[in-house]
């Protein structure tokens, strides 16, 4: 089953405007990451927050974990119409056996910023 | 940070053969890679994890014989999609884990069988 799952699943907005995902997780986790894929491309990695952190920064994203919630959120601040893609969280976590860690992906969010 | 490279980035190939594709972590050693397979507009299914020196673990669902995986060193480990069908075309990608198990991905291999 998913581990990820992000909110919303479909995001509009006009350039400018702030872009905000989120996504939940069932399991404990060793960190989170956030990626975005373009249209038919592999995924680009954005920031990894740990699980002892609360907060990220870079450039116009604006990354938050909160461990108690088992959720993170992803902002894009002053959005651009090349921001238009889809986005997806990753965690690393046990697996179902108590084994090792795999990483799992949530459905994503596709985000279209209109110019 | 960590690079990993996969490729091709896209091959098509005729249906009955056989397609190789290649992940490698160009400055860290990976003793875990995992395999997943992104239908379009689809999330990222874990297909299986890859380990240095030993078989590889398959998910649920997926064919072994169909998608042999091979991780001969620890910085590379190969999916082989074995008597393609155009059913298996797909968007492939693989990441690689650090010892700090944080985890880096391939750019994905565009997959057709015609």
């Amino acid at each position: 089953s998913q581990q990820g799952e992000e909110d919303p699943q479909a995001l509009s907005i006009q350039e400018g405007e702030n872009a905000t995902m989120n996504c939940s997780y069932k399991t404990s986790i060793n960190n989170l990451q956030w990626y975005r894929q373009n249209s038919g491309r592999g995924l680009v990695h954005l920031i990894l927050i740990r699980s002892n952190e609360r907060e990220k920064h870079s450039g116009r994203l604006r990354v938050t974990l909160d461990t108690s919630k088992k959720s993170s959120s992803l902002l894009i601040t002053a959005s651009r119409a090349a921001d238009t893609a889809s986005y997806f969280c990753a965690t690393h976590a046990s697996s179902s056996s108590g084994g090792s860690y795999i990483p799992t992906f949530g459905r994503g969010t596709s985000l279209i910023v209109h110019p | 940070g960590a690079v990993v490279s996969q490729h091709p980035s896209w091959v098509i190939c005729k249906s009955g053969t056989s397609v190789k594709i290649e992940c490698r972590s160009l400055d860290f050693q990976a003793t875990t890679m995992f395999w997943y397979r992104q239908f379009p507009k689809q999330s990222l299914m874990l297909m299986a994890t890859s380990n240095e020196g030993s078989k590889a673990t398959y998910e649920q669902g997926v064919e072994k014989d169909k998608f042999l995986i091979n991780h001969a060193s620890l910085t590379l480990s190969t999916l082989t999609v074995t008597s393609a069908h155009p059913e298996d075309s797909s968007f492939y990608i693989c990441s690689a884990a650090t010892g700090g198990r944080s985890l880096f991905f391939g750019s994905g291999t565009r997959l057709t069988v015609v």
